[in-house]
């Protein structure tokens, strides 16, 4: 069965270093989203691309964070610096889009960043 | 923006049903979801709705849309301890249909 893979599955960093995290979608899923989770808190959307393009990032704090996606097929999401505050799980998702509308989204196992 | 209200905690005896519900505020919504996440993983997709639909029923699990009141429930039957995991409803807002999580509802099976 089709997966979205993430890597690594955890990540230990200190505060000011730079860290990335890679996600490769289901093959043939145009649509990508980087998600955030806090402990004890929903996901909340950092950015979505649409192939190669950034469709929304307007929730992505950019003085640190850059996500890409060069080929339109997988992304690198970077955070430079780290702080401790992005602690978090950072889930990668993918879907199709057809008719216009984006269909289920698949999730990977996230990435769980520790910020030391 | 959107927003999705659930209730954070629930606790049932196994066998017992449970109804996890939602509440949302866009009602462009196409499709209406619901996921699982077990401790330390990603979520799953559980199952969904789509929005000119009153209900859906999938083996133990049922899904009720109320758009009037913009109110989303799941009702799994029998709940078993594998059951036990946080439940989120997913509610794809704006132009690009982005799914909006809330923050989730414990699920506790007791037996």
């Amino acid at each position: 069965e089709a997966e979205v893979a993430q890597s690594p599955r955890y990540k230990i960093t200190e505060k000011s270093q730079a860290v990335a995290f890679w996600c490769d979608p289901i093959s043939g899923h145009a649509t990508l989203y980087w998600y955030r989770q806090i402990l004890g808190q929903g996901p909340e959307l950092l950015v979505q691309f649409q192939d190669e393009s950034v469709v929304d990032d307007s929730q992505l704090p950019k003085d640190r964070f850059s996500a890409e996606r060069l080929k339109g097929v997988d992304s690198t999401l970077k955070i430079q610096p780290a702080e401790l505050g992005d602690s978090a799980m950072y889930l990668c998702a993918s879907s199709l889009k057809r008719g216009g509308v984006n269909t289920e989204a698949f999730f990977g196992q996230g990435t769980r960043l520790t910020v030391v | 923006g959107e927003d999705v209200e659930q209730s954070l905690f629930l606790s049932v005896r196994e066998g017992d049903s449970s109804v996890i519900n939602c509440t949302y505020t866009d009602s462009s919504s196409t499709y209406l979801y619901w996921y699982k996440q077990e401790p330390g993983a990603g979520l799953q997709l559980l199952t969904y709705i789509f929005s000119n639909m009153d209900m859906k029923q999938d083996q133990r699990l049922t899904v009720l849309l109320n758009k009037k009141d913009k109110h989303l429930s799941l009702r799994i039957a029998d709940t078993q301890t594998g059951d036990s995991a946080i439940y989120f409803c997913a509610v794809p807002s704006g132009g690009s249909y982005i799914p909006t999580f809330g923050r989730g509802t414990s699920l506790i099976v007791h037996p």
